[in-house]
């Protein structure tokens, strides 16, 4: 079974809307971790965000939050008033563990993101 | 947060020789991964370097295809071997620890076998 789902391959979204990046994952650890990152045609990875497990607070770094609910195993992306050089690739990735494991993180598929002007 | 150089950035190599990607720190790290992402894939994990020690392949990746040396705690090389075109991927290395947090990667070395 896959760790992390990302159903979405492709998302459209129109400059300065929110849009919402959806991701679930599959874990039987109690501490565990779960990122977002960004990648431009470039190819590089860039981080966004980081949920600890024990995060009881949603993690929010500027334009970008994290909307996270344990009891689903959800932890969607939100990216509010979207720019045009959002447009790339994001990745949920988790990393399981972190009582003592080896912190291999686990990578989904990834959702293209498309803003338009 | 850590800064992670990579070099090359990119580089386009024949059929059947070899290249060394370096992957440089600029803090002392536990660990350092080696990923592959294929063209329009998600990223693989080749393996795990820790200093001092032998590199953990993952399955479907064997030394003798990708040698990683791990010199110091700033500083890992993956050598991709014999190169087909079916290595050509984009190499990312990345540095992990043994706490809950941010995880880094390096720019990314883009690499086109001919």
């Amino acid at each position: 079974a896959q760790k992390i789902t990302q159903t979405q391959p492709g998302m459209f979204v129109q400059e300065k809307e929110a849009v919402t990046l959806d991701c679930t994952y599959d874990t039987s650890d109690q501490s565990y971790g779960l990122f977002w990152y960004k990648q431009p045609s470039s190819g590089e990875m860039i981080f966004l965000i980081y949920q600890g497990s024990y995060d009881e607070q949603n993690a929010t770094e500027g334009r970008y939050s994290l909307n996270f609910q344990k009891a689903r195993k959800s932890a969607n992306l939100v990216i509010s008033a979207s720019q045009l050089g959002d447009s790339a690739m994001y990745f949920c990735a988790m990393r399981e563990g972190l009582t003592g494991g080896s912190y291999i993180p686990t990578f989904g598929r990834g959702t293209s993101l498309i803003v338009h002007p | 947060s850590a800064v992670i150089s990579q070099k090359p950035s990119r580089d386009i190599c024949q059929r059947g020789t070899s290249l060394t990607i370096q992957c440089q720190v600029d803090s002392q790290v536990t660990m350092m991964f080696w990923y592959r992402q294929q063209p329009g894939q998600s990223l693989t994990l080749i393996a795990t370097a820790n200093q001092g020690s032998e590199a953990t392949y993952e399955s479907g990746f064997v030394i003798d295809k990708f040698p990683i040396s791990r010199p110091n705690l700033t500083f890992s090389t993956l050598t991709v071997s014999n190169m087909s075109p079916e290595d050509s991927s984009i190499y990312l290395c990345s540095e992990g620890g043994y706490t809950a947090g941010e995880q880094f990667f390096g720019p990314g070395t883009r690499l086109t076998v001919l």
